[in-house]
């Protein structure tokens, strides 16, 4: 699997747009990116996840190089319940049964959303 | 629609017990896996379970275990605690193994060891 390399913290204002970055250099061609978050005692809550174009969620944009090496999420109007840790996580595309598919978790991004 | 519900939420136990977590799945969901959370850090990958069979382990003592049931609800069970197990034990489903499918996680069970 291949490994994601984010920031340790970042901070953004509240109603401005939060750009997160991840680097994903050893992505293979059959590999997605996805994100998560993971708001204090909760679980973690799925955002959104790409291959190779940029996607568009009612949560999120994902804008993916053409590379494919690294990846930005953005929030286009932080609030501040987006305060929150942000994880990168690359994963096989198709499951099958020669692997399970497993989110591989590194330490993520701490988002702070600031008034 | 219900999400991926798991119970207890909340459980203390003491070093050289065993515990039982138990988690529900999205419906329609056949897919579970289960990750173990500690303090400070990302969740990591224990075992995934699909259509009632083990399809991945993570690299986890033989102390932990678990089981899917026909109705795809899925327990995690670890024996002889140690301080160490203290942590937040998620669950996650997705629909099957099929392409692309992300994995929703429940809030978890916080375990305590004392």
């Amino acid at each position: 699997d291949a490994k994601t390399t984010q920031p340790p913290s970042m901070d953004c204002a509240e109603g401005r747009a939060a750009n997160l970055p991840c680097n994903h250099s050893t992505i293979s061609g059959n590999e997605y990116v996805y994100w998560y978050r993971q708001i204090h005692s909760q679980g973690p809550q799925y955002i959104i996840h790409g291959l190779k174009n940029n996607e568009t969620n009612e949560m999120a944009s994902l804008i993916i190089t053409e590379d494919r090496k690294s990846s930005t999420l953005i929030l286009p109007h932080a609030t501040l319940r987006d305060t929150a840790v942000y994880y990168c996580i690359v994963r096989v595309l198709l499951i099958d049964s020669s692997n399970t598919g497993k989110l591989i978790f590194g330490q993520g991004t701490t988002l702070q959303v600031k008034p | 629609d219900a999400g991926v519900t798991q119970s207890p939420t909340h459980l203390i136990k003491t070093r050289g017990q065993q515990v039982t977590l138990r988690c529900s799945p999205i419906s329609g969901h056949k897919s579970v896996s289960w990750y173990q959370q500690v303090l400070g850090q990302g969740p990591q990958f224990i075992f995934q379970y699909y259509e009632k069979e083990e399809r991945g382990r993570g690299n986890f003592p033989d102390r932990f275990s678990a089981r899917q049931f026909p109705n795809y609800s899925s327990e995690l069970n670890v024996n002889a605690l140690l301080l160490g197990d203290s942590a937040l034990y998620l669950c996650a489903s997705s629909p099957d193994r099929g392409e692309g499918q992300p994995q929703h996680f429940g809030d978890g069970t916080r375990l305590s060891i004392l």
